[in-house]
């Protein structure tokens, strides 16, 4: 079992580009969690999706970010018209049911300059 | 309402030393507390939890006392070990019920350094 995949480890993106995260879940997991680690702190929830539906959104901006995990392949989760504060450590987490006993990838280090 | 309070900040212990890390929270709907343990460059990994039908738990060197009156909970570790250098998080979950969605509300962090 591979654990959860998250790629790519770092990316660099100038201001204004947009920013495709991509998290595949452990197998047999259905339940995938978004967070973001800004330097110095701990992580702060972003998006709760199953199989195709988003069931808390409740930590995404209102703005310029989004959030899928469609019936194939891995979640993404997108970042458009990046800025200089969006650069942190992004962390996907997957579990087969929906409780907090989930799994952490290694996460996305996303660097804006 | 949401916020879990974490201290102390940062932490340096001799080897064998027992670092304490405690959090505090308000809201009384949480009922799910889990510890992790971070490296540097790696995702968070779960160490331990409880829920506040026990006072204590324990996992080989690491253990949670909790307090749910004074609503605040601690991660112990034992015999500490250079090994064991890593950044701390508590968090905290409505575990069951229909509020729950999974989501982790989580502390600001500690980073300990256990010295040889």
């Amino acid at each position: 079992n591979a654990g959860v995949m998250q790629n790519p480890r770092h990316l660099v993106r100038r201001r204004g580009q947009e920013a495709r995260l991509r998290c595949s879940p452990m197998k047999g997991h259905s339940h995938v969690y978004w967070y973001r680690q800004l330097p110095e702190e701990g992580l702060k929830f972003m998006v709760y999706l199953q199989k195709e539906n988003i069931i808390d959104e409740s930590g995404m901006p209102k703005e310029r970010f989004s959030a899928e995990f469609p019936k194939e392949g891995p979640s993404i989760l997108r970042i458009q018209q990046v800025v200089r504060g969006d650069s942190a450590a992004y962390f996907c987490a997957s579990s087969r049911r929906q409780d907090n006993g989930y799994t952490f990838g290694s996460g996305t280090r996303l660097t804006v300059v | 309402q949401q916020q879990v309070k974490q201290s102390p900040q940062s932490l340096i212990v001799q080897k064998g030393g027992i670092p304490i890390i405690n959090c505090a929270y308000e809201n009384t709907a949480f009922d799910y507390f889990p510890w992790y343990q971070q490296f540097p460059g790696k995702g968070p990994a779960l160490l331990i939890a409880i829920r506040p039908d026990v006072s204590e738990k324990k996992e080989g060197r690491f253990t949670i006392s909790f307090n749910k009156s004074a609503k605040q909970f601690s991660l112990h570790i034992m015999d500490s070990q250079p090994g064991d250098s890593a950044t701390y998080f508590c968090a905290a979950s409505p575990f069951f019920g229909s509020s729950n969605t999974g989501k982790l509300i989580f502390g600001q962090g500690t980073t300990l350094q256990v010295k040889p």
